[in-house]
């Protein structure tokens, strides 16, 4: 069956980067797009972009540019996202999806916390 | 970008009845393809969140079909039959109309 299994939860000080992973199985992973979405209390939830296995293409949105960076390897099914430059303001909870038209399969969630 | 915006914050059902669930779109989610982009999610608590309709009235798979959607171009209705206790969680609306994707802000439904 599809899996999406994220890395565990993330402590970084502020002003560092972080690489969160999202190994998934139980699909064509070369013919997929997948996204990563923050979620933060209140609750809300934000996409922050997608990525095409197949070629690497990116469509992020706007307010993340430049703060994630999207990438996949095709050889594990792996895909990552870099978040750099870390401030309090990116302390969440990261999804990863495969996204088939609506998001129809999550990963577990990682909570990233920034503190010194 | 478009906002979504979802009535009640929350709400309290008893099992066994139903419950309607609004989310108002800022612009209409009809696209040029004649496809209505609104989909629901349900995040219960301490998971993910999961895909219950795509394409505003469509059941994703497994979603038991106490589960119905519809709606116009940018007012929708998720109505819940006959709630059951796993049905617990936040509620969101999200659409896919264009970039960037964005989400309502959700709606807690608990049990009496």
């Amino acid at each position: 069956q599809v899996k999406l299994l994220q890395s565990g939860a993330e402590l970084v000080k502020p002003g560092a980067s972080v690489k969160l992973s999202c190994k998934t199985s139980g699909f064509t992973f070369s013919t997929s797009y997948m996204s990563w979405l923050k979620q933060v209390p209140g609750p809300s939830i934000e996409w922050i972009g997608w990525i095409y296995a197949g070629d690497g293409g990116t469509n992020y949105n706007q307010k993340f540019k430049g703060k994630a960076t999207l990438t996949v390897d095709k050889s594990s099914s792996t895909a990552y996202m870099d978040l750099s430059s870390l401030t309090s303001e990116d302390a969440a909870v990261y999804f990863c999806a495969r996204d088939w038209g609506g998001f129809d399969y999550w990963g577990q969630g990682v909570m990233v916390t920034v503190s010194s | 970008d478009i906002v979504l915006t979802q009535a009640p914050l929350s709400v309290s059902v008893t099992p066994g009845e139903s419950a309607s669930i609004s989310c108002r779109s800022s612009k209409s989610l009809l696209s040029s393809k004649g496809i209505t982009s609104l989909y629901w999610y349900l995040q219960r608590p301490g998971k993910s969140p999961q895909l219950l309709i795509y394409q505003m009235s469509n059941l994703a798979s497994g979603v038991p079909d106490r589960f119905s959607s519809s709606g116009s171009e940018t007012d929708f209705t998720l109505k819940i039959s006959k709630v059951e206790t796993e049905d617990v969680g936040v509620y969101y609306c999200g659409h896919r109309l264009e970039y960037p994707l964005t989400f309502g802000s959700g709606t807690k439904l608990e049990i009496k």
